[in-house]
């Protein structure tokens, strides 16, 4: 497709499980981030990959939370021992190299910790 | 510490008045603004951006903002509202350095009754 896509749409799990969430970036965007929003705490930047390395971790709340990017292209965001402050709204966002360029979002995937 | 606000939670205004939905920022720096719009289960879709230049920027769907260095602010404004242009807004700012992350503010609800 042509825009940024995320799955699962939606996610339910249980205290204490892993969870993978994806994002397919739009095809040549050299950057790629994650961002969550929930209630509580708005859009929050997570992680932003430029290749496949990440030069700004810094708002990862926890060890947690980790992210990749492989190939220039496809990201995963992993939670491990998931929490019910973990629920939220994970987006996923890309753009062209260079700092001035808009980010395009994807849908977003749902997550919800019981 | 860099940082956007949006003083207003929410906006009323009759179809075919001309709406504005507040932001001011704070930065070091030049300032990179951005406005998006989020429909309900939806992504956020870019609306425009300032980087350099004329003051007035115009964007998707008959929106414009204008950028006040005075003032530090980016308020969104169009002309006349549609119905279709009730929606969550979300102005950003840009963080210099080795990132391309977004600070956004806390968001507006717009609402344009009949």
């Amino acid at each position: 497709g042509a825009g940024v896509s995320q799955s699962p749409s939606n996610k339910v799990t249980e205290k204490g499980k892993d969870v993978e969430l994806r994002c397919d970036p739009i095809s040549g965007h050299t950057a790629l981030y994650w961002y969550r929003q929930s209630l509580g705490q708005g859009l929050e930047f997570l992680i932003y990959f430029q290749g496949n390395s990440a030069p700004d971790k810094s708002g990862l709340p926890s060890d947690r939370f980790s992210a990749e990017r492989t190939g220039g292209s496809v990201s995963t965001l992993t939670i491990q021992r998931t929490q019910q402050e973990d629920s939220a709204v994970y987006l996923c966002a890309s753009s062209w190299g260079g700092l001035n360029n808009e980010q395009f979002f994807g849908p977003g995937t749902r997550l919800t910790v019981l | 510490a860099q940082s956007v606000a949006q003083p207003e939670d929410q906006v009323n205004v009759a179809e075919g008045n001309p709406l504005t939905v507040k932001c001011t920022y704070s930065v070091s720096g030049n300032p990179y603004l951005f406005w998006y719009v989020q429909y309900p289960n939806r992504g956020l879709q870019f609306l425009l951006k300032y980087i350099t230049g004329d003051n007035l920027v115009k964007g998707s769907y008959g929106f414009e903002a204008e950028f006040n260095k005075s003032q530090t602010s980016f308020h969104l404004k169009k002309p006349s509202a549609l119905v279709s242009d009730s929606a969550l807004y979300f102005c950003a700012v840009r963080i210099g350095g080795a990132t391309n992350k977004l600070i956004f503010g806390t968001g507006t609800l717009l609402a344009v009754q009949p």
